[in-house]
């Protein structure tokens, strides 16, 4: 069962725009990451922050995590064509071994 | 440094036969994981391994094993094929045995199951 659940399922955006993606998830968790994926292929990394961080950035990407509402939002700032993919959030949960639990994915279509 | 490789990219099998995927880490990457996706139930978690040793099993029938040799290369099998197999199989590789941090993925491995 997925642990995350991602909102909105599908965006479509202008380019230079800003896109939303928000994950919602149901046990304490150690890190929360968030992971791109272009059409049928595999996932990439993009961020960790961890359960004592409330906001992390990273080049046009910004997360948010708020733990008591076990909620994580990403955004990416000046969208362009080639930020069009599928993006995950995936938890890492306490005591749930050394495994990822993904959400089902919010689809960024970004219109040039 | 050469990223998971994962073998074949594309396969084809019919319903009651048996599938191996093979994949292989970064270099000096000890944990290996592997996940299904499909577009009805997403990402599910298959199994972890460290050192030769599973870790961590998801919630799969015992159609599905996997293994990891010396060298840290992994590989996982699913017999008696069913039609609801048909996914990407995703091999993930990190680097230490502690709490989960980033995962490199592969590009996977495609089965279609007729």
């Amino acid at each position: 069962s997925q642990q995350g659940e991602e909102d909105p399922q599908a965006l479509s955006i202008q380019e230079g725009e800003n896109a939303t993606m928000n994950c919602s998830y149901k046990t304490s968790i150690n890190n929360l990451q968030w992971y791109r994926q272009n059409s049928g292929r595999g996932l990439v990394h993009l961020i960790l922050i961890r359960s004592n961080e409330r906001e992390k950035h990273s080049g046009r990407l910004r997360v948010t995590l708020d733990t008591s509402k076990k909620s994580s939002s990403l955004l990416i700032t000046a969208s362009r064509a080639a930020d069009t993919a599928s993006y995950f959030c995936a938890t890492d949960a306490n005591n749930a071994g050394n495994m990822l639990t993904f959400g089902g994915g919010t689809r960024l279509m970004v219109k040039p | 440094k050469a990223g998971v490789t994962q073998t074949p990219r594309y396969l084809i099998k019919t319903r009651g036969q048996q599938v191996t995927l093979s994949c292989s880490p970064i270099s000096g990457h000890r944990s290996v994981s592997w996940y299904q996706q499909t577009p009805g139930q997403g990402l599910q978690f298959l199994f972890e391994y460290f050192s030769e040793t599973q870790r961590n099993k998801g919630n799969f029938p015992g159609r599905f094993s996997g293994r990891q040799f010396s060298n840290s290369r992994s590989e996982m099998n699913v017999s008696t094929l069913e039609l609801g197999d048909s996914a990407l199989y995703l091999c993930a590789s990190r680097q230490a045995g502690g709490n989960t941090g980033e995962l490199f993925f592969g590009e996977g491995s495609r089965l279609t199951v007729l």
